[in-house]
């Protein structure tokens, strides 16, 4: 079964400061994605990859940034947090775009 | 591009009943479909995977049922126990290049015991 780590698991930000959530695939997939999910509106797709270091824009990209240094690792950068921003985060990972993701655990973020 | 919309939102069986969860989505050409189960604070496990044009996949307490005719996917939680309760997300492959799955707003499962 994949695997998929993040880190940090949760974390307290302060509004204007820089964020970075790391995710971690240890299973050779091409594709990571970054979802963030909020009550009431699922999860929602911010920036995904499938090679390294190039990145795609998802379907709510403002205010993050993204960077896949390695076909491993898959990052999401908030320059300057949010209160909006405050949400779990999400990352997966697949062989390909239209298959089986593996999620993560997750890391619950609160921007205050 | 597709849209999926997932029903009910909010679903509460006592212990042995069924619960049924709805899913339809608009683009004809869609092929791989997805349920997914996520406990409370935890992350999301994938349940089943079907693409066949209508397909009856029996899981471990669970049955789901692709219709491509109507564009249709449903799961249905036989004799559902406490520990169903959890939220459920359906997933369906965007078709052509956008390279992503889309994901319907979940289902809350409360199984009273």
């Amino acid at each position: 079964e994949a695997a998929v780590t993040q880190s940090p698991r949760s974390k307290v930000a302060v509004t204007g400061g820089k964020v970075t959530l790391s995710c971690h695939q240890t299973n050779n997939h091409d594709y990571m994605y970054w979802y963030r999910q909020d009550t009431g509106h699922g999860l929602r797709l911010i920036h995904y990859s499938y090679v390294a270091d190039s990145t795609e824009k998802g379907d709510i990209p403002d205010g993050y940034k993204a960077s896949r240094p390695s076909q491993e690792n898959f990052s999401l950068i908030l320059e300057l947090a949010s209160l909006s921003q405050t949400a779990v985060y999400f990352c997966a990972s697949s062989w390909d775009s239209q298959d089986t993701q593996y999620f993560g655990p997750g890391t619950r973020l609160l921007v205050l | 591009g597709e849209q999926v919309e997932q029903r009910p939102p909010h679903l509460s069986v006592r212990e042995g009943d069924s619960a049924f969860i709805t899913c339809t989505y608009t683009d004809p050409n869609s092929y791989y479909f997805f349920w997914y189960k996520q406990e409370p604070g935890a992350s999301l496990q994938l349940l089943m995977k079907v693409f066949s044009s209508t397909e009856i996949n029996e899981g471990q307490g669970f049955t789901v049922l692709l219709n491509k005719k109507d564009k249709r996917l449903s799961l249905n939680l036989t004799a559902a126990h406490p520990g169903d309760s959890a939220a459920y997300f359906c997933a369906v492959s965007a078709p052509g290049n956008t390279r992503k799955l889309i994901f319907g707003l979940g289902t809350t499962l409360q199984v009273q015991p």
